[in-house]
């Protein structure tokens, strides 16, 4: 079974703070992608990596796939309050459209 | 991007009874999926529902408990059948576009508690 593991599980922080989440997996991913979840919403797509080693970034947010593209970071600079929701890694392999998500992390940005 | 429109937003249920969860896209897919999120969890796959086919379910979830249909390419029900506490999730479809089919929009979900 695929599984997908994040670091954090919670976080709580304060405004103008950097943080970094990461997405760790045994298996070997042809894409990754990040979501943000906000209560009482579905997911919303941030980013799709698709390379080893490819850096996105995304106004404050930066994005990594590690190189074997087993792993992936996210990285806030600066965090502010709207920051705060539910983050998600999840990761498609090769052959198959399916997503597997990983087991979240939830970020509270405290002003 | 897909828009994608869930019914009902919210339901409470008794224990025995089911209900059928409405997914309407405003254009033509087809891939589509239902998921689970149980409260203050990740994301779990339930099936995937294919225009034409029967849908494909993941280990741990069956037919008779959630029945899917998917009856064009811009429509599709998800049923939860006999439903104990157990079943009480967020319930959300998703489609899948792009070149890779990896660009995924989500629905706001369907809130279920079962009593």
């Amino acid at each position: 079974t695929q599984l997908l593991e994040q670091s954090p599980q919670f976080l709580s922080i304060q405004e103008g703070e950097n943080l970094t989440v990461y997405c760790n997996s045994s298996s070997v991913f042809s894409s990754l992608q990040w979501y943000r979840q906000e209560p009482g919403e579905g997911p919303v797509l941030l980013v799709t990596v698709v390379t080893g080693g490819e850096v996105k970034k995304l106004k404050r947010l930066t994005f990594q796939f590690g190189d074997a593209r087993k792993d992936s970071s996210l990285h806030i600079t600066a965090a502010q309050t709207g920051d705060t929701g539910l983050y998600l890694c999840a990761g498609t392999t090769s052959g198959t459209y399916k997503y597997i998500f990983g087991t979240g992390t939830r970020l509270k940005v405290l002003a | 991007s897909a828009v994608i429109s869930q019914k009902p937003s919210r339901d409470i249920c008794q224990r025995g009874t089911s209900l059928t969860i409405q997914c309407q896209v405003d254009s033509q897919v087809t891939m589509m999926f239902w998921y689970r999120q149980q409260p203050g969890q990740s994301l779990t796959l339930i099936a995937t529902a294919n225009q034409g086919s029967e849908a494909t379910y993941e280990s741990g979830f069956v037919i008779d408990k959630f029945p899917i249909s998917r009856p064009n390419l811009t429509f599709s029900t998800l049923t939860v059948s006999n439903m104990s506490p157990e079943d009480s999730s967020i319930y959300l479809c998703s489609v899948a576009e792009g070149m890779g089919r990896n660009i995924q929009y989500f629905g706001a979900g369907t809130r279920l508690s079962v009593l």
